[in-house]
C-alpha cells in the first residue's frame, strides 16, 4: 500500500538554528499535510499543500510540495522551544478517501 | 466550540478483557476516523465513518476489533479479548467531507490503553 517515509527520525538544535524535515512517497500524492504533536498531546493540524510546487509560509515555517508531488518538506527558520514535538507528514490515500496516511514523523528537540 | 472529546482517557485492563472507547466529533463534523499510535510512531489508519455509515477499514484491523457511529454523531471502538499488543494510543479525528474533497482532521487527546 502507500507509503510515506519521512526523515530524519530526531533533530536536536541550538535555539536559533534552522531546521527541515523532509517527507517523501514512492507514488504521486494526492495532497500533502503536516501536523505537530507536543509531548503528551495530540496532532494539530498546521497546513495543507495540493498543488505541484506549492509552497506556503507560516510566520517562521516553509512548507514545500515538489514538482512531481512525490515529497514535501517543513523548513523552521530559528527555532524556538515553543517548536519543540514532533512534526508528521500525512498524504490522503486518494481524492476519494479520507484515510490519511502519516509518516513515521520527526522529532524536534531544542536546546536554549 | 468544543474540540473532539474521547473518553476514557485512561484504560487499563487485563489481557482477555473487553474495552469500549468512546469518541465525540465536532458537531458539525460528517467524518469520524480511529487511529491507533504507539511510541515513536505516526497515528496508524484503523477505520473511519462519513455520517452513520463506515465507509474504510485497515486490512490490518483483526476482527476483534469493531467500531460503530450509530447516528452519526459519536463512535465507540470496541476492543474484544485484548492483547498486550493492543497496547497504545487510540486516538479520534474528525472533519467535513465529501467525494473529492481533502479536509484537515481535527484530534481528540486520545485514549491510552494499557494491556496487563
Amino acid at each position: 500500500g502507500q507509503q510515506v517515509m519521512q526523515i530524519p527520525q530526531y533533530q536536536h538544535v541550538q535555539e536559533g538554528e534552522d531546521f527541515t524535515t523532509y517527507c517523501n512517497s514512492s507514488t504521486t500524492l494526492s495532497n500533502i499535510q503536516w501536523y505537530k504533536q507536543r509531548p503528551g498531546g495530540h496532532p494539530v493540524f498546521l497546513i495543507q499543500l495540493v498543488k505541484s510546487g506549492e509552497v506556503k509560509k507560516q510566520k517562521r515555517l516553509t512548507f514545500q510540495f515538489g514538482e512531481a508531488k512525490k515529497n514535501s518538506s517543513l523548513h523552521i527558520t530559528a527555532t524556538q522551544t515553543t517548536d519543540v514535538g514532533t512534526y508528521f507528514c500525512a498524504a490522503h490515500g486518494s481524492s476519494n478517501t479520507g484515510k490519511l496516511i502519516f509518516g513515521q514523523g520527526t522529532t524536534l528537540q531544542v536546546k536554549p | 466550540d468544543t474540540g473532539v472529546s474521547q473518553d476514557p482517557r485512561h484504560k487499563i485492563t487485563k489481557r482477555g478483557q473487553n474495552v469500549t472507547f468512546r469518541c465525540d466529533p465536532i458537531s458539525e463534523h460528517n467524518r469520524l476516523y480511529w487511529y491507533r499510535q504507539t511510541l515513536g510512531q505516526g497515528p496508524e489508519f484503523l477505520t473511519y465513518f462519513q455520517n452513520e455509515a463506515q465507509l474504510e477499514k485497515s486490512r490490518l484491523l483483526s476482527d476483534r476489533f469493531s467500531a460503530e457511529r450509530p447516528k452519526g454523531s459519536f463512535s465507540t471502538l470496541e476492543i474484544q479479548r485484548t492483547e498486550q499488543g493492543d497496547s497504545a494510543m487510540y486516538l479520534c479525528a474528525s472533519s467535513l467531507g465529501g467525494s473529492g474533497a481533502l479536509y484537515e482532521q481535527y484530534f481528540g487527546p486520545g485514549t491510552r490503553l494499557t494491556v496487563t
